[in-house]
Order: C-alpha cells, then sequence, then structure tokens
C-alpha cells in the first residue's frame, strides 16, 4: 500500500537558516504529493503541491521538488523566519484504488528561534 | 463561510456514550472525507463520500463508528459506546471533485475527549 516516511523531529533552527525536511513516499500509482502546515492551536493548511514528476510546488518561500527517480518530495526554505514554527506534514493521493483519500507522513515539529 | 466547518469544536464525553461529529463542507465540493489525528497513530483515514455515497469505508476502526452525508453536503460521523481509545481530534476535509491532483481542504477539527 501507500506510505510516507518523514525525517525524525523535532527541529530546531535559528530565524534565517536554511530549512530542508525530508520526505520519501511509496506508491501504487502515480500519485499526488501535498505538503500541510499545523501552526499551533490552528487547523491543518495546504502549503504546497505538486502532481507529476520534475513539478516544483511554492508558496510563502517554501519549495519542493517532485522527485519520481528518488520517490521524494523534500520541503525547503531559504531563510526561515520564527512564524514559520508549526508541524508539517508530507502526504500523497492518488487514484488508484476506491478514493483519493490522502495517506500522510507522521509529521515533523519545526521551531524556530529568534 | 467560506472553509470546512466542524462542529462542536471540542467534545467531552462518559465512556458508554454516543456522540456525533458534524461537518460542513466547501459549498460544490462533492467529495468529503474523515480522518482522526492522534497522537500515537498520527494522521489516519476513516471514510470517504462522493455525493451522498460512501465508497470506501475502509478507515472507520470498528462497526461502532458509522457516517452519513445527505443532500450532497453536511455530513456526520457518529461514534456509538465511546472507548478511551477514541480520544482523538477528529478531521473533515472537502475538495472539488475527489480526483488525486485537488487538494483537500481541512476544517478545524472536533477534540474528543472520552472520559
Amino acid at each position: 500500500g501507500d506510505s510516507v516516511t518523514q525525517m525524525e523531529g523535532p527541529v530546531t533552527l535559528s530565524e534565517e537558516a536554511f530549512l530542508t525536511i525530508n520526505c520519501t513516499y511509496t506508491a501504487t500509482g502515480y500519485p499526488s504529493l501535498f505538503w500541510y502546515v499545523q501552526y499551533p492551536g490552528e487547523g491543518l493548511q495546504l502549503l504546497l503541491k505538486a502532481t507529476k514528476a520534475d513539478d516544483k510546488g511554492s508558496n510563502k518561500g517554501f519549495e519542493a521538488t517532485y522527485r519520481k527517480e528518488t520517490t521524494s518530495f523534500h520541503l525547503e526554505k531559504g531563510s526561515v523566519q520564527v512564524s514559520d514554527s508549526a508541524v508539517y506534514f508530507c502526504a500523497l493521493s492518488d487514484d488508484t484504488g476506491a478514493n483519493s483519500k490522502l495517506t500522510f507522513g507522521k509529521g515533523i515539529t519545526l521551531s524556530v528561534r529568534p | 463561510g467560506a472553509g470546512v466547518s466542524q462542529s462542536p469544536s471540542n467534545k467531552v464525553t462518559e465512556k458508554g456514550k454516543d456522540v456525533e461529529l458534524r461537518c460542513d463542507p466547501i459549498s460544490g465540493h462533492t467529495a468529503l472525507y474523515w480522518y482522526r489525528q492522534s497522537l500515537g497513530q498520527g494522521l489516519e483515514f476513516l471514510i470517504y463520500f462522493q455525493g451522498n455515497s460512501a465508497p470506501d469505508k475502509s478507515g472507520l476502526p470498528s462497526d461502532r463508528f458509522s457516517a452519513e452525508r445527505t443532500g450532497g453536503s453536511v455530513s456526520t460521523l457518529t461514534i456509538q459506546r465511546t472507548q478511551q481509545e477514541d480520544s482523538a481530534v477528529y478531521l473533515c476535509a472537502s475538495s472539488l471533485g475527489g480526483w488525486s491532483n485537488q487538494p483537500q481542504h481541512f476544517g478545524d477539527g472536533t477534540r474528543l475527549s472520552i472520559l
């Protein structure tokens, strides 16, 4: 079945540091890939997505590239801010099977200190 | 409102009671999903609706869990004879047509606590 593996957390960075959060996946079909973010006390929000190989999703300074050859979708940001402190979830969805449910990684908590 | 709305936002109940959780999806979204978020299990899929039909109920953890959707809109998730392991945040999401390339939009969830 489908699965998503995220790097272990938590991650603590200083403001303006470079961020990479690793995500790899296994899927039976050709999935779409997503990063969702959950800020403290808030619900899950879509951060970015990529729907086919070599697509790059980007939003709020974050980027991730769909790499089919390495089955990866790593999240990067060049300069993090305190306001980026949140839990980040990598997820996939594919159209094989009965529905396009999301399969999530375990999530990783990012804390950015001033 | 423009987003997915869930109610109640918090629910505390005694073990053995029944609970009903409500989800109001984004208008026009035909696909609706329920997920559960708990510390030990992360985010788990429960059930998927396309219109009023539920073609995939494979994530429901036991026959104490059921869900329905009426009018292609509002959905209710019912848990009968609640157990302590049912304590979690129950999330609802909707998407425009249910295709994999269409993002799912989440509500803020219902935090369920079983005493």
